[in-house]
């Protein structure tokens, strides 16, 4: 059964830092990897979606890298802002299962201080 | 704005009771899936549809009923609402093309 592990589980940053989030999965059989952000009380958005076949996808201030043969994923984020603060989420879509749904991380919760 | 909506935003319940939550998107997708996220557990399934006419169960199915209405809508019914129940449910959809996912802004339910 995949698993997926976000570390750490909580992170707090004065604002202007460079930062990296980390996401680690049991099995590399994965179609894709998609990193959302979840603000309280709201629902995900996703920021970046990560095929099998890639390394890395960027947006503006976000970088995310995939290494499927070690099970690792990162979301690299350039000088933060307070309106980062949020839950990051990770989430990998396996190959060999009919559902096609996704596995989810229990997230990073993120603290930018202004 | 294209996306999926979900309907409604609250509820509060009474042990025994049923409801209905509702999902639509408007952005062609045959995939529709129900997640509920409990605080410590992150997101798990509890059924999805791969194409309209069709659904299955996933992770956490127990307590509940889905229907496929059409390609745009994928409801999930309460049938005897429990306080394990209690939880935010999420409805999102998936392109066909990327494998992306798009989800709803959820539907926080307490069941008293």
């Amino acid at each position: 059964k995949q698993e997926v592990t976000q570390i750490p589980a909580a992170l707090s940053v004065p604002e202007g830092e460079n930062l990296v989030l980390n996401c680690s999965f049991t099995d590399s059989a994965i179609y894709n990897l998609q990193w959302f952000r979840q603000d309280p009380g709201k629902g995900l958005t996703s920021l970046l979606l990560i095929q099998s076949s890639q390394r890395e996808q960027t947006s503006g201030r976000l970088n995310a890298s995939l290494d499927k043969s070690s099970g690792r994923s990162t979301l690299y984020i350039a000088a933060s802002q307070p309106g980062d603060s949020a839950t990051y989420l990770c989430a990998v879509r396996q190959r060999d299962t009919g559902r096609r749904a996704l596995t989810f991380g229990s997230g990073t919760r993120l603290q930018v201080q202004p | 704005n294209a996306g999926v909506t979900q309907t409604p935003k609250f509820q509060v319940l009474k042990t025994g009771q049923s409801m209905t939550l509702q999902c639509a998107q408007d952005m062609n997708h045959n995939s529709m899936y129900w997640y509920r996220q409990d605080p410590g557990m992150g997101l798990r399934l509890i059924y999805y549809s791969a194409s309209e006419g069709t659904t299955d169960k996933g992770e956490v199915p127990n307590g509940y009923n889905v229907s496929r209405l059409n390609k745009r809508e994928f409801s999930l019914r309460l049938e005897s609402a429990a306080p394990s129940q209690t939880s935010v449910y999420f409805c999102a959809s998936r392109d066909t093309l990327y494998y992306g996912y798009t989800f709803g802004s959820g539907t926080r339910l307490t069941v008293v």
